[in-house]
């Protein structure tokens, strides 16, 4: 079974940092690209950022090009989303996402990590 | 980028009644390699979302045969042929054919 467990959200001022990491289980990692996903409270799903398996190829919404950063760890079967110069419309619930296919579909999503940038 | 227009935005019907949504591309779908990456997600309040159909028309797994994909080019729809109080909820369409990935702006269904 497909588990996905974000960690890392939290509570930070606008301008500050956070990493988020999403530890996998349930399949072979590095043979599959990962996804973050974002949905701010009581709106819509946004795309933020992708991975290929191999770590090689990265793919950035604009809002968030240049602020943040997409990586992988295969030995330790974790995403993880570098996030810099936060602002207060970053705030948002990040799901880590499974891609199947490349193109791709999204199969399996974690739980969640709530982000909340605010003074 | 490619924005996904979702009709109706909210729909509310009768217990075993069918249901459509549409959901409308900016831009063609249809990727170099012949297929088209257009999914159905749905989420219920407080979760996050699940896969439903993929690529059109195909179901995932575990998805009930009430749920069909139809579509090509711009133009895709989400059938239920008999909706279930557990199909409540909020259903998007995504894109996956061109970056950035796109979501429709959500159809959320009650029931009547």
């Amino acid at each position: 079974e497909v588990q996905l467990l974000e960690s890392g959200g939290g509570l930070v001022q606008p301008g500050g940092s956070l990493r988020l990491s999403c530890a996998a289980s349930g399949f072979t990692f590095v043979d599959y690209g990962m996804a973050w996903v974002r949905q701010a409270p009581g709106k819509g799903l946004e795309w933020v950022s992708t991975i290929s398996g191999n770590a090689k190829n990265t793919h950035y919404a604009d809002s968030v090009k240049g602020r943040f950063t997409i990586s992988r760890e295969s030995s330790e079967n974790t995403l993880h989303l570098q996030m810099n110069s936060l602002r207060t419309e970053d705030t948002a619930i990040y799901y880590c996402v499974k891609e199947v296919g490349d193109p791709v579909f999204f199969d399996s999503w974690g739980q969640g990590a709530l982000v909340t940038v605010s003074s | 980028d490619a924005v996904l227009t979702q009709t109706p935005l909210s729909l509310r019907v009768t217990l075993g009644q069918p249901a459509s949504i549409s959901c409308r591309s900016s831009q063609a779908l249809v990727h170099s390699n012949g297929n088209t990456y257009l999914s159905w997600l749905h989420q219920r309040s407080g979760q996050p979302p699940r896969l439903l159909v993929y690529r059109i028309s195909n179901r995932f797994s575990g998805v009930p045969d009430r749920f069909s994909g139809s579509g090509a080019g711009t133009d895709f729809t989400l059938r239920i042929s008999r909706v279930q109080a557990e199909d409540v909820g909020v259903y998007y369409c995504m894109q996956a054919t061109h970056f950035p990935r796109t979501f429709g702006q959500g159809t959320k269904l009650e029931i009547k």
